[in-house]
């Protein structure tokens, strides 16, 4: 079955304490990308991927880093992770680098810093 | 700057009744437009899509928006609401970079409430 998967699904943890949130994709898609959803907010992107070692910033990526060393997969990574990292976490992917396919999401990841 | 908005944050509508949620964008050159749904504790599944052609585009479980350029839209509608449609709607515009990179830009969402 063709799908975005995302580990854990849950996760409750403390300040400062380095996490990591995989995602991987069954599709062989190349772009990827992490974004985060709050309340009132929409979905805001942390960061993109348009290939393997190939990674830029999105909107909000303070606090967060990525790497692309597969095609398939696409972790997050929290450093020292924060109360306001506090947040719904997805990951997606979409073939092509054009933006004119869809994106696949994952099933996300409900993350509480406290 | 390319931007999305979704000036309704809860529509809400009895069920047999057509439905409407709105997007309105802004954004430089010919504009590539999505909607998502969210079900609760799910990830977005995609609807459809405006990238050129017919302004009214056809998508899954019923639904089509139509893309109107003069007053930058693309209002989601479908023409009889099921209590199953309940859920959180997302409008999105592709933001295409000058690296030739692209980003998703998405309004805040439109929860829809379909009532028996």
């Amino acid at each position: 079955e063709a799908q975005v998967t995302q580990n854990p699904r849950y996760l409750i943890t403390v300040t400062g304490k380095k996490l990591t949130v995989t995602c991987s994709q069954n599709m062989n898609h190349e772009y990827m990308s992490w974004y985060r959803q709050d309340p009132g907010l929409g979905l805001r992107q942390i960061y993109y991927s348009m290939n393997v070692e190939v990674t830029d910033k999105g909107d909000v990526p303070e606090g967060y880093k990525v790497s692309r060393k597969e095609k398939r997969n696409f972790p997050l990574i929290l450093e020292s992770p924060s109360p306001n990292q506090t947040s719904l976490y997805f990951c997606a992917s979409s073939p092509g680098t054009s933006g004119i396919n869809e994106q696949f999401f994952g099933p996300g990841t409900r993350l509480t810093v406290l | 700057a390319q931007s999305v908005a979704q000036p309704e944050d809860q529509v809400n509508v009895a069920e047999g009744n057509p439905l409407t949620v709105k997007c309105t964008y802004s954004v430089s050159g010919n504009p590539y437009l999505f909607w998502y749904v969210q079900y609760p504790n799910r990830g977005l599944q995609f609807l459809l899509k405006y990238i050129t052609g017919d302004n009214l585009v056809k998508g899954s479980y019923g639904f089509e928006a139509e893309f109107n350029k003069s007053q930058t839209s693309f209002h989601l509608k479908k023409p009889s609401a099921l209590v199953s449609d309940s859920a959180l709607y997302f409008c999105a515009v592709r933001d295409f970079r000058m690296d030739s990179s692209y980003k998703l830009i998405f309004g805040s969402g439109t929860r829809l409430l379909v009532r028996p």
